[in-house]
């Protein structure tokens, strides 16, 4: 998990509140993703982003958002519009966004684990 | 579509019998193949991967994976398996998902536990 820091690592929500999870890498990776997992579905892609102030949406953006103001910086935001937000969270990183030998080695956070109550 | 199947949710053997984790694909273009381990409340880390060349990667840990083109299956094993190899395994392909930036993105599939019993 070395160089990207999540925070917070748990986080409980009421309905109808938005929260924020941040994420934090000193890799001086280029692209950065967010991603959602729950038990027995494997890893499903919220947005992506590839350089600062350009994000695209993955499989499952609906009810979040994000924003890349800084290289080291990629916040993602989940709003009251995700109706099943109760996940693990995981962030990474990977030197290029796509393509070449060495791009979509990710290397990952340590994970959010956000439960609403 | 880009598509990958672990057939097993768990998978167990005994501390130093080898070990198989298996994956199949279907994925866009040549296949860019990846396995990923993550231990309890923690990330992903990256094990190996196979874009071109040998059949056989080799990657951390003593472990390999054999890629098959006509079986379009891309398996993990260890000739011989240690109790802290338990953890969850993830296969992963790239493949083009939209057109433009970023348009190539990994497909994972759903994870295989493995549990091996000292």
């Amino acid at each position: 998990d070395g160089g990207i820091t999540q925070s917070p690592k748990y986080l409980f929500r009421k309905e109808g509140q938005n929260v924020t999870l941040s994420c934090e890498q000193n890799l001086n990776h280029d692209a950065m993703y967010w991603y959602r997992q729950d038990p027995g579905q494997g890893l499903r892609l919220i947005y992506y982003s590839q350089i600062v102030n350009d994000f695209q949406k993955g499989d499952i953006a609906e009810g979040y958002s994000v924003s890349r103001e800084k290289k080291e910086s990629f916040p993602l935001t989940v709003t009251s519009a995700q109706k099943n937000p109760t996940a693990f969270y995981l962030c990474a990183t990977s030197r290029a966004g796509t393509g070449g030998e060495g791009a979509n080695v990710l290397t990952f956070g340590a994970g959010s684990r956000l439960t609403v109550l | 579509a880009q598509s990958v199947a672990q057939p097993e949710d768990q998978v167990n053997v005994a501390e130093g019998n080898p070990l198989t984790v298996k994956c199949t694909y279907s994925v866009s273009g040549n296949p860019y193949l990846f396995w990923y381990v993550q231990y309890p409340n923690r990330g992903l880390q990256f094990l190996l991967k196979y874009i071109t060349g040998d059949n056989l990667v080799k990657g951390s840990y003593g472990f390999e994976a054999e890629f098959n083109k006509s079986q379009t299956s891309f398996h993990l094993k260890k000739p011989s398996a240690l109790v802290s190899d338990s953890a969850l395994y993830f296969c992963a392909g790239r493949g083009r998902r939209w057109s433009g930036a970023g348009s190539y993105q990994l497909t994972f599939g759903k994870g295989t536990k493995l549990s091996v019993i000292p």
